[in-house]
């Protein structure tokens, strides 16, 4: 079965700074992963995926994610954070090989942005 | 893009009652829908999988006859909780799977805030 785990529930950073979310998955065939963001009592805006395209792979309101097969890697990253950017960030995996059979996803992790 | 609009966004009921949660895509045929449910400051965890004129299927653990999915058109699915209790009180979201080109992806709805009281 297929799994993601989310290095860190809370993550503080000062505005301006990098942002750096860690997630690391398990799959049994080729995975298709994504970042989503959540705000409060909302539901989930889709960041970026990846779909065995390139490795890099940008997204909305700048932020990128790396796919590293010999890591079981896809962190997320942003050069600059802005208060907005604070949120819970889920990474998900694909239930199955295609991505036709939902996602699962990591625990999330709490961005807080420090002015 | 694709959107998925669900409604209530918010729902309070007495413990005994029913409610019922209700996706619609708005300008796409969602030909499948998952329903999630999400705890406090949790992840999401995915409940079933409903496709356009069959039965949902339920992952293991979900009682099919507490949580019952409708998905008659390709345009709206519904989550009916039947006889609700407070352990019930959740976050409910429901995602359409959508396809590109070549790949499929996932817009969600906004979900529902269920307390039962």
């Amino acid at each position: 079965a297929q799994s993601v785990t989310q290095l860190g529930s809370h993550v503080s950073v000062s505005e301006g700074a990098l942002v750096l979310l860690r997630c690391n998955y398990s799959s049994s065939v080729p995975p298709y992963l994504f970042w989503y963001v959540q705000y409060p009592n909302q539901g989930l805006q889709l960041l970026l995926k990846y779909t065995s395209a390139a490795t890099l792979v940008k997204g909305i309101n700048g932020f990128e994610a790396e796919f590293k097969k010999s890591e079981t890697s896809f962190h997320l990253t942003k050069p600059s954070a802005h208060m907005s950017d604070a949120a819970e960030y889920f990474c998900a995996v694909s239930r199955s090989g295609g991505g036709a059979d939902g996602l699962t996803f990591g625990k999330g992790t709490h961005l807080i942005i420090q002015p | 893009g694709a959107v998925v609009s669900q409604h209530p966004s918010r729902v309070i009921c007495k413990s005994g009652t029913s409610v019922k949660i209700e996706c619609r895509s708005l300008d796409f045929q969602a030909t499948t829908m998952f329903w999630y449910r999400q705890f406090p400051k949790q992840s999401l965890m995915l409940m079933a999988t409903s496709n356009e004129g069959s039965k949902a299927t339920y992952e293991q653990g979900v009682e099919k006859d507490k949580f019952l999915i409708n998905h008659a058109s390709l345009t709206l699915s519904t989550l009916t909780v039947t006889s609700a209790h407070p352990e019930d009180s959740s976050f409910y979201i429901c995602s359409a799977r959508v396809r590109d080109r070549v790949n499929y992806g996932y817009t969600f709805g906004s979900g529902t805030r269920l307390t039962v009281v």
